[in-house]
């Protein structure tokens, strides 16, 4: 299957801060990459549709100016995490919608893991 | 997107077959069936997708019934790697992905 990397694995920063975890589609480009949210022992939770060279949609209940996307080519989408607050420590996966001939996959990358002091 | 219902956790013996059930009843004529699997700690990975017939790659068989309101994805051999959170996903094939709580399948010796 298609290889999506996320960098970086694991961060660990203080509150107030932001933080930027890069979303890459390696061997397909991507026009549209979507983010997700896990806490402990839980399901994944969309968090918003990042396409390329356009403004990211954003599920119901996430605040638009806390997570900033930005997908500025087709195969790199970034998420940044403002005035980070220990409420935002989680699990942040992305992952990339794959275009074929007749369908459609979408692949994840590996997590980041974000932990706020 | 029409909804899944799987079972919270099955058990199953290496190097036997494990039959992980969904029910999706409400399933719309343009949605796929979809599973990923995802181990701890790690992003999801794809397994397998159809849309009404059954489908076989190198990780997995699935199996959809005839009026489609059911499906069952086979790990023919199962290792312990194979431990997870299974997730059956139903959606059109333009749409998002949209995860429930998955099937946690125990791999034992």
């Amino acid at each position: 299957g298609a290889v999506v990397s996320q960098h970086p694995s694991r961060v660990i920063c203080k509150s107030g801060t932001s933080v930027k975890i890069e979303c890459r589609s390696l061997d397909f480009q991507a026009t549209t990459m979507f983010w997700y949210r896990q806490f402990p022992k839980k399901s994944l939770m969309l968090m918003a549709t990042s396409n390329e060279g356009s403004k990211a949609t954003y599920e119901q209940g996430v605040e638009k100016d806390k997570f900033l996307i930005n997908h500025a080519s087709l195969t790199l989408s970034t998420l940044t995490v403002t005035s980070a607050h220990p409420e935002d420590s989680s699990f942040y996966i992305c992952s990339a919608l794959e275009v074929g001939v007749r369908e459609e996959t979408q692949y994840f990358g590996p997590g980041t893991r974000l932990l706020v002091l | 997107d029409a909804k899944t219902t799987q079972p919270t956790s099955m058990d199953c013996a290496e190097g036997r077959a494990a039959n992980l059930p969904c029910n999706h009843s409400t399933i719309s004529g343009n949605e796929y069936v979809y599973w990923y699997r995802q181990i701890h700690s790690q992003g999801p990975q794809y397994i397998i997708h159809g849309l009404k017939n059954n489908e076989t790659n190198e990780m997995a068989s699935l199996i959809i019934t005839e009026d489609r309101k059911s499906s069952t994805l086979i790990l023919p051999h199962a290792t312990l790697r194979d431990t997870a959170v299974y997730y059956c996903i139903v959606r059109p094939k333009t749409d998002k992905l949209i995860f429930g709580t998955g099937t946690r399948l125990q791999v034992f010796p």
